[in-house]
């Protein structure tokens, strides 16, 4: 039923390294939305946007950054990873009027 | 501010039989929505039922309904004859209509469901 896509599913990468988690959904949701989610544990926003141009830091401190050029595209890119990046980024979307949240099947990113 | 808790980490239930999952909400705004997704092992989060402050019947999606106690701010999840598939995390996420539309996320309850 979802039509949101992330890549890439599995990140295993060197500390220092730049990367761009992918995201991007066909659905024409205005809303989107990234979380981070440690194992077993709650999922903490960390970005949201409401539209192209519009970029919001959530509630939880991140050191990564996005970008909303296009409706159906949002990045998230790290550009130093250290360990502690190490977790589960999950993207998210819904329209304006959309009580459903829309996932993606989430990065498991590990900086060693 | 809003928050969810959700005060079991781990729960076990036979197979076949009911189970139910706590969740309980704050939040002072009036108008609200509550979630229930379920996370498998593989990691993504699927969403199961929804209920919004305003409905005055409890909500309810095949084996899944939603308990809504409004003046005692719960919203437990009820999953009836339960199956071996039902193995998964819980989340109890609540969505403020004032505060941006972000839903919060509770800490999440690991369901086992024994044979």
């Amino acid at each position: 039923e979802a039509d949101i896509y992330q890549t890439p599913r599995y990140l295993v990468i060197g500390t220092g390294k730049k990367i761009t988690l992918e995201c991007s959904q066909t659905m024409g949701h205005d809303k989107m939305y990234w979380y981070q989610q440690d194992p077993g544990m709650e999922l903490h926003l960390i970005h949201y946007s409401y539209g192209v141009n519009s970029t919001e830091k959530g509630d939880l401190s991140s050191e990564s950054t996005v970008s909303r050029i296009r409706t159906e595209h949002f990045p998230l890119t790290l550009e130093s990873a250290r360990p502690s990046h190490t977790s589960q980024y999950l993207c998210a979307s819904n329209s304006f009027s959309g009580e459903k949240l829309f996932f993606g099947s989430g990065t498991q990113l590990s900086v060693l | 501010a809003q928050k969810i808790t959700q005060t079991q980490p781990g729960m076990f239930v036979q197979e076949k039989e009911a189970v139910t999952l706590d969740c309980t909400y704050d939040t002072s705004d009036p108008s609200y929505g509550l979630f229930w997704y379920k996370q498998p092992s593989s990691g993504e989060m699927i969403f199961l039922i929804y209920q919004g402050s305003y409905d005055q019947q409890n909500a309810t999606e095949g084996r899944y309904s939603l308990n809504f106690q409004k003046a005692r701010k719960s919203a437990n999840l009820v999953i009836s004859a339960s199956q071996l598939g039902d193995s998964a995390m819980y989340f109890c996420a609540m969505r403020v209509n004032n505060a941006g539309n972000m839903l919060t996320f509770g800490g999440g309850t690991r369901l086992m469901v024994k044979p």
